[in-house]
């Protein structure tokens, strides 16, 4: 039973690329979540998401963030013309409701801007 | 906005020493749940809390739900080098978990 599934686990961008974010949750969840970590901080929500629905979006930033969960494949964070700022660890969870539920966290995707 | 404060930011203990990080949340809490991280790592679920006054233990490990489920506790007992990492609690609000900033555990051997 793999958990969840984040891939790459490390990418690199020049400023002013995108940078793409797979998630493939556990299996029998349907709620993913995506939260941002800097270095020696706590964990920022970003996005919730179900099936081919955003249900909470209000950590995103309002540019070039955006997050999708396909009906058919994993859960993807887009960062188009990544900027230096958005070096950070991407971590994605899954759980099998809301809150009430504990997550199942990802490794993470460790994005370094250049 | 809701917001989880945690404290302390660290902590270093000597083996064997006991650990307590406190978290308090802005508004009442639905649960409230703790994550450990390593270094290096992603957070793993620890345990979830839900009813008021609640407390919960894992072998050395005793989790405590304020009676006003505002705030929490988590308390290790004679601490271990593998206990090294960082705890989050993280509030239930409406759709996702409110993560608190993390108490650093630094244990010396």
């Amino acid at each position: 039973n793999a958990g969840v599934m984040q891939n790459p686990r490390h990418l690199v961008r020049r400023r002013g690329q995108e940078a793409r974010l797979r998630c493939s949750p556990m299996k029998g969840h349907s709620h993913v979540y995506w939260y941002r970590q800097l270095p020696e901080e706590g964990l920022k929500f970003m996005v919730y998401l179900q099936k081919e629905n955003i249900i909470d979006e209000s950590g995103m930033p309002k540019e070039r963030f955006s997050a999708e969960f396909p009906k058919e494949g994993p859960s993807i964070l887009r960062i188009q013309q990544v900027v230096r700022g958005d070096s950070a660890a991407y971590f994605c969870a899954s759980s099998q409701g809301s809150d009430l539920y504990g997550y199942t966290f990802g490794s993470g995707t460790r994005l370094t801007v250049v | 906005g809701q917001q989880v404060m945690q404290i302390p930011q660290y902590q270093h203990v000597q083996e064997g020493e006991d650990f307590t990080t406190y978290c308090n949340s802005s508004t009442t809490l639905s649960n409230i749940q703790w994550y450990k991280q390593r270094p290096g790592g992603h957070p793993v679920f620890l345990i979830q809390l839900v009813k008021s006054g609640e407390v919960k233990k894992q072998k050395r490990l005793t989790f405590q739900f304020g009676e006003a489920k505002k705030n929490s506790s988590l308390h290790i007992t004679a601490t271990q080098t593998t206990d090294v990492g960082t705890y989050f609690c993280a509030g239930g609000g409406y759709n996702k978990l409110i993560f608190g900033a993390g108490t650093r555990l630094a244990v010396h051997p």
